[in-house]
This record gives structure tokens, sequence and C-alpha cells, in this order.
């Protein structure tokens, strides 16, 4: 079965610099979760989208940026990155707030 | 302040024994709790849900009880194998408005690492 995609699974970036990270949901799925998960630390909320709307915000930064396109996939702009952005990234869909399903997430290194 | 506590960082526990993980929330809106299973640069996996409106829910090896006068819930896996060593989070979520009550983003707890030694 098909599960969410997360893109690139690895990605290392110097300070200030910017970066994409791409999140592909379960085929029907129509809400995308993004999640950060610093070293030693529990997963947090980031932000929501719900047909490509964004539905949820919590503790994301305003150098991010995050938004879904129309075929439900999302992506998570960062920039001006900072040593303490270095983290594992990860997204999560559901249909209509269920099936919650996690991609294996992206991990970001800033050098 | 962390809604969601998991106040053991780690577990070990024979195989073949129980393992019993514990989980605090202090959120009374919370009305649905996940339990995940988390692999080193892994998404986390998805283990076992229950809703507030049940007490226990049972799937195989794992079954997760809720007690909500306590705001407490527990995962319960027996008989442990050694290939349940995985750090475990548990997960609350209050209803979404968006869906009329469905899951809406995850509160994590810190995650407790359990060992199950052969």
């Amino acid at each position: 079965a098909a599960g969410v995609i997360q893109s690139p699974r690895h990605l290392i970036k110097e300070k200030r610099e910017t970066a994409t990270l791409k999140c592909y949901p379960i085929p029907r799925h129509d809400t995308v979760y993004w999640y950060q998960q610093g070293p030693g630390q529990d997963p947090q909320f980031l932000i929501s989208f719900y047909e490509k709307m964004q539905s949820d915000k919590g503790s994301i930064p305003d150098r991010f940026s995050a938004q879904q396109f129309s075929d439900y996939h999302s992506e998570l702009n960062m920039s001006s990155l900072e040593l303490g952005d270095s983290a594992l990234y990860f997204c999560a869909s559901t249909f209509r707030g269920h099936g919650y399903t996690f991609g294996s997430g992206t991990r970001l290194t800033v050098v | 302040d962390q809604q969601v506590k998991q106040n053991s960082p780690s577990l070990s526990v024979q195989e073949g024994r129980i393992s019993i993980l514990n989980c605090d929330y202090t959120n009374s809106m919370f009305d649905y709790f996940l339990w995940y299973k988390k692999y080193p640069a892994e998404g986390p996996t998805f283990l076992i849900s229950i809703s507030s409106i049940k007490d226990k829910n049972e799937d195989g090896r794992f079954t997760v009880f809720l007690n909500k006068s306590a705001k407490h819930l527990s995962l319960h896996i027996v008989p442990s194998q050694p290939g349940d060593s995985a750090v475990y989070f548990c997960a609350a979520s209050a209803g979404d408005v968006n869906y009329g009550g469905s899951q809406g983003n995850l509160i994590f707890g810190k995650g407790t690492k359990l060992s199950v030694k052969p």
C-alpha cells in the first residue's frame, strides 16, 4: 500500500541557507501535518493543511512557511537556517482527521 | 507545559514478560489517544489508539487502557519480544472542528525507550 512519501531523506545545509522539504500524502488523504523532532526531543507540531488551506498552526518559526498544492502534496520552506533547525521533520496525512500515517521523515542538518 | 507526559524515559523487560508503558495527560479536551513506535531516523509507526468513550482497546499483543478520571493511559505488550525494542510515544488529540470531532494535530509525550532482552 502507498505510504506517506517525504523527500529528501537527508539534507545538509549551511547557516542562513534555505531548504524545501516535500511531503506526498497517502492517495485520497486531504490533510497534511508537519512535525519537527529535535535530538532527544518529542515531535512538535508545526502546521497543518486541509484541502489546500492552513487549518492549524503550532510552534512554527516565522522563518518557515508551508503550503499544500492542488495535488495535496505539501512543501515546508525554511529560510535563514539556524543550527537549531537541525532536526528530523515528519509529515503525516489523514483523510478528514482519520488514519494518521507518518512519513519516514527528512533529516535536516544545518552546519 | 507538557500536556502529555511519559515519566519513564526507559524500560527494560525480559522477553516473554509484560511491558507496561505509562502516559499521563493534563488537557481534559483530549478525546483521542494513540501509541506510536519509533525506530531511530524513521517516522513514527502507528500501533494502537483509543477514543475517550472507551476504557480499553486490544489488538493482538497490544492493549491500551484509558482511565479518564486519572487522565492516565497505559500500553501493555504481552508477551514482549526483542523486536518490540524501540521508542514508544504516547500522543493525544482534541476533536478537530474541521471534521466535527475527529483527530486534530497530535501532542506527543517525550517517549519511553523499551528494551526487550532475550
